[in-house]
């Protein structure tokens, strides 16, 4: 049962254009949602965060929207730059019995052309 | 470094045998985290560790898998009479305190696990 699902494993952008990687979630109980980023032979590192009460939440290049209703969020990335190439997995928290379990996507792997 | 450590970075091993895996969290946090990250695949939840309290293993995915952590630090992931299928990348993380809002989580660099 994946409660976090990525439906686009692939995403190919021209520098200097937006990117919008996608995210879909069926449990309405999450709190937190998350975006990581991953480079070949690293762990993921921390990229934003949007709480389950807020709508949007912007760090510069990257914006994080929440639509709540569709259980659907994204990730927008503008301008885009080639270092952006990397797979982003998309994270979603619950508050379970004993503490706190993040479910993560399948990932999509971003490619930004120069 | 202050980061997230884990040893070793490759092992290869043959069907049969078992392995221990090593994850050094960053000094402080709280929690800790393992996962495992099959080829194409995304992150797969394992256990989770939260100061002294029960570990949340209901990612385990069979009795040949176990873990570890020492208070709030080293932990070790045991995969006893590896099987093919558990060829993967396992990866540790470790947070501040969960509690305390969003609950941002620190990776380590992982472990590429061969079972020939």
């Amino acid at each position: 049962d994946q409660q976090v699902k990525q439906n686009s494993p692939s995403l190919s952008v021209q520098e200097g254009r937006i990117s919008i990687l996608n995210c879909d979630y069926t449990n309405s109980m999450f709190d937190y949602f998350l975006w990581y980023k991953k480079y070949p032979a690293e762990g993921p590192t921390f990229l934003i965060s949007i709480s389950s009460i807020k709508d949007k939440n912007e760090d510069g290049r990257f914006t994080v929207f929440l639509n709540k209703s569709a259980k659907h969020l994204s990730l927008h990335i503008v301008p885009s730059q080639p270092g952006d190439s990397a797979v982003y997995f998309c994270a979603a928290r619950s508050i379970n019995t004993g503490g706190f379990k993040t479910i993560f996507g399948a990932g999509t792997r971003l490619f930004v052309k120069a | 470094g202050a980061g997230v450590s884990q040893s070793p970075s490759n092992k290869v091993t043959e069907k049969g045998k078992d392995v221990e895996l090593r994850c050094d969290p960053i000094s402080g946090h709280t929690a800790l985290y393992w996962y495992r990250q099959r080829l194409g695949q995304g992150l797969e939840f394992l256990i989770y560790f939260q100061g002294n309290s029960a570990p949340d293993k209901s990612g385990l995915p069979s009795d040949r898998f176990s873990a570890e952590r020492t208070g709030e630090s080293v932990s070790t992931l045991t995969i006893q009479r590896t099987q093919q299928e558990d060829s993967a990348v396992y990866l540790c993380a470790s947070s501040v305190n969960p509690g305390l809002g969003v609950d941002e989580q620190f990776f380590g660099p992982g472990t590429r696990l061969t079972v020939l």
